[in-house]
């Protein structure tokens, strides 16, 4: 099993720019999420999904759009991406039935906007 | 909305000797908290957690305490190795079933 996967590892963009994170997890997880990892400011949900078809809004969802059309996938989107939104993202799956229990992370997009 | 605080931010211990990391938390109606462990340029990796219906729980040189009552949980690490240096973050549980994360430990372990 590959777990989790996130494309590409590193991106820049210019205020404005929009722009697809991709993850992937081939362990059949019905619940995936999103993070943004800020320094001193530990992980932030900011999207999530229970299964293919449903998301909600996590605790910061403002900019980003998110979609769950098979259980394997689930890419963040930038609308137009603002300087505040240079992070270093994660994507996380869990097999449990509970977002919060025994997460699996992906490797991290590190995103500077210019 | 639920806060998590952990301290301290930066610990540097002499290899061999124990490191704790602790965590307090402001909702009560929290029930679950792990401990995950970052190491430079991955993503975080759960190493242990307790429920609320526990007051410790160990894995080899790994322990967490859990203290509902004053709100607060602790991670130990006992004869502490140089493959322990890393990033530790602390999380609870909100009403939501989402977790609240601290703002992570930065765990130097001196040869």
């Amino acid at each position: 099993n590959a777990g989790v996967t996130q494309t590409p590892k590193f991106q820049v963009l210019k205020t404005g720019q929009s722009m697809t994170l991709q993850c992937a997890q081939d362990m059949n997880h019905e619940y995936m999420s999103w993070y943004r990892q800020d320094p001193g400011m530990g992980l932030r949900l900011i999207h999530y999904s229970v299964g293919a078809g449903i998301t909600d809004q996590g605790e910061v969802p403002n900019g980003y759009n998110v979609s769950r059309s098979t259980t394997e996938d689930f890419p963040l989107r930038l609308l137009s991406a603002a300087p505040s939104q240079t992070s270093v993202y994660f994507c996380a799956s869990s097999y449990s039935d509970s977002l919060a229990y025994e997460q699996y992370f992906g490797p991290g997009t590190r995103l500077t906007v210019t | 909305g639920e806060n998590v605080e952990q301290h301290p931010s930066t610990l540097s211990v002499q290899e061999g000797d124990s490191a704790v990391i602790k965590c307090t938390y402001s909702d009560s109606a929290s029930n679950y908290f792990p401990w995950y462990k970052q190491e430079l340029g991955k993503g975080p990796q759960l190493i242990i957690d307790i429920r609320s219906n526990v007051g410790e729980k160990k894995d080899q040189r790994i322990a967490v305490t859990l203290n509902k009552t004053a709100k607060h949980f602790s991670l130990h690490i006992t004869e502490t190795q140089p493959e322990d240096s890393a990033v530790y973050f602390c999380a609870a549980s909100n009403s939501n079933y989402q977790l609240i994360w601290g703002a992570g430990t930065k765990l130097i372990i001196k040869p």
